[in-house]
This record gives structure tokens, sequence and C-alpha cells, in this order.
């Protein structure tokens, strides 16, 4: 089965730019998720959708991103406007159903750099 | 503050020696207990995790990882690892929260150099 696909692969933008990450999660997945990795730390999640409904958004700067997911299928993330600290890695992940004990299937990433 | 705490940042082996890598977290409840593994270059994939039973679980490419529910640890083994393991492991625990949904935290990640 053809796996999470995220574009663009990298970014570079200058501070107080927008900027827009697209993720196509796997077919017939109904939860996705968006992660920041800054380098050196672990994924950090920043929204997790269940079918089009956010189920949990709290660790997203809202004052400068966004997602969405209005038909329920691929997803994107913006961030407007950009500052230096945004700099990382940005994940898609998905999987089934959200329940206890799924696994997540992860895209390649796009990586962020903010001049 | 509720957390995963992976203790070794960067690990430098020869090749053919054991390796064993600390994950350790502090939510109470059911949880469920993940290792994701990143190659230079390539995703994040998983490598084994743990859901219920067998506490002993068992992954792909000769991993394993014991859940010790008393120590809140699950931590990663391999008896003999090679050059090929060279990568970032990190560990994720997975819980249930209020609203009824899951809710996933990632340590932060273990390097592995793995020295021919």
């Amino acid at each position: 089965e053809a796996g999470v696909a995220q574009s663009p692969r990298y970014k570079i933008i200058e501070k107080r730019q927008s900027v827009a990450f697209w993720c196509n999660p796997i077919s017939g997945h109904a939860t996705l998720y968006w992660y920041q990795q800054i380098l050196g730390q672990g994924p950090k999640l920043l929204i997790q959708f269940q079918n089009n409904g956010v189920v949990d958004d709290s660790q997203l700067p809202k004052d400068r991103f966004s997602a969405e997911r209005l038909k329920g299928v691929d997803s994107t993330l913006k961030i407007q406007p950009a500052k230096l600290e945004d700099s990382a890695v940005y994940l898609c992940a998905s999987s089934l159903d959200g329940i206890l004990g799924e696994t997540q299937y992860f895209g390649p990433g796009t990586r962020l750099l903010v001049l | 503050a509720q957390s995963v705490s992976q203790h070794n940042h960067h690990v430098i082996l020869s090749e053919a020696a054991s390796l064993e890598l600390g994950c350790n977290y502090s939510y109470g409840g059911t949880v469920n207990l993940f290792w994701y593994v990143q190659y230079p270059g390539q995703h994040l994939q998983l490598l084994l995790k743990y859901f219920s039973g067998d506490p002993l679980v068992k992954g792909i490419k000769g991993f394993e990882a014991e859940f010790i529910k008393s120590k809140f640890s699950f931590n990663l083994r391999k008896p003999s690892v090679q050059w090929s393991d060279t990568a970032e492991y990190f560990c994720a625990v997975k819980r249930g929260v209020s609203g009824g949904y899951q809710k996933v935290t990632f340590g932060t990640g273990t390097k592995l150099q793995v020295i021919p």
C-alpha cells in the first residue's frame, strides 16, 4: 500500500513569511497527526484529527499555526507568520482509527528552515 | 510533569556488542508502548510495540523490549548490534485521555552509532 505522502520535502523561508505543508495519509486511515521535530528532540504532537474533526490541538501555537482536514482525507498545516524557532521537520502520520494499540505510519517529513 | 524519558542521548558501540536503550514514562493507567527507528535519510518506522499480554516483545531485525510495569519502563535490547543498526531510536507512549481519544508522547530519542 502507498505510504503517507508529504510535500514539499524542503522549504526555506524568511521570518515573518507564510508557509504551508500538505499531507496525504494512507487510504482509509481516519486519524491524522501533525508533529514538529526540532533538531535533537523527539517529535512533538501539534494536532490530531479524527476524520475531519480536531481531537487534540493543545500544543499547537494557535496564534501562528493552523491546520485543516476539510474532507477527512488530506490535510494542510500553515504557519503565518513564521519565526526562527519554527525551523524543524514537520511530520505527518496516520493510523486506522486512533485506538489504543494501533500503529502510526509516518511520512518523510518536510524540513523547514526559517532565516 | 508527565513525560517519556530516554536517558541515553548518544550511544557508541562496536559491532557485535550488546545494546540496551532505556525508556521510562510517568503515566498511570493503561498504556501502549512503542519503539520507532529512524535510519539516516529515512522515515520514522515502527520497530516493535507492546499492547497487552507477554511483556517481552520481539520486533524486527532482532530487537526486543521488555515492559516492566512496576518500573514504568520499556527498555530496548539487542544481543549483537550491526553497523546497519546505526540510527536514531525513539520511545513513544500512547495513552487514553479525557474525551475518549488516544494521545502519543515521544521521548527525545537516542542516537546509536555502531562502529565496524
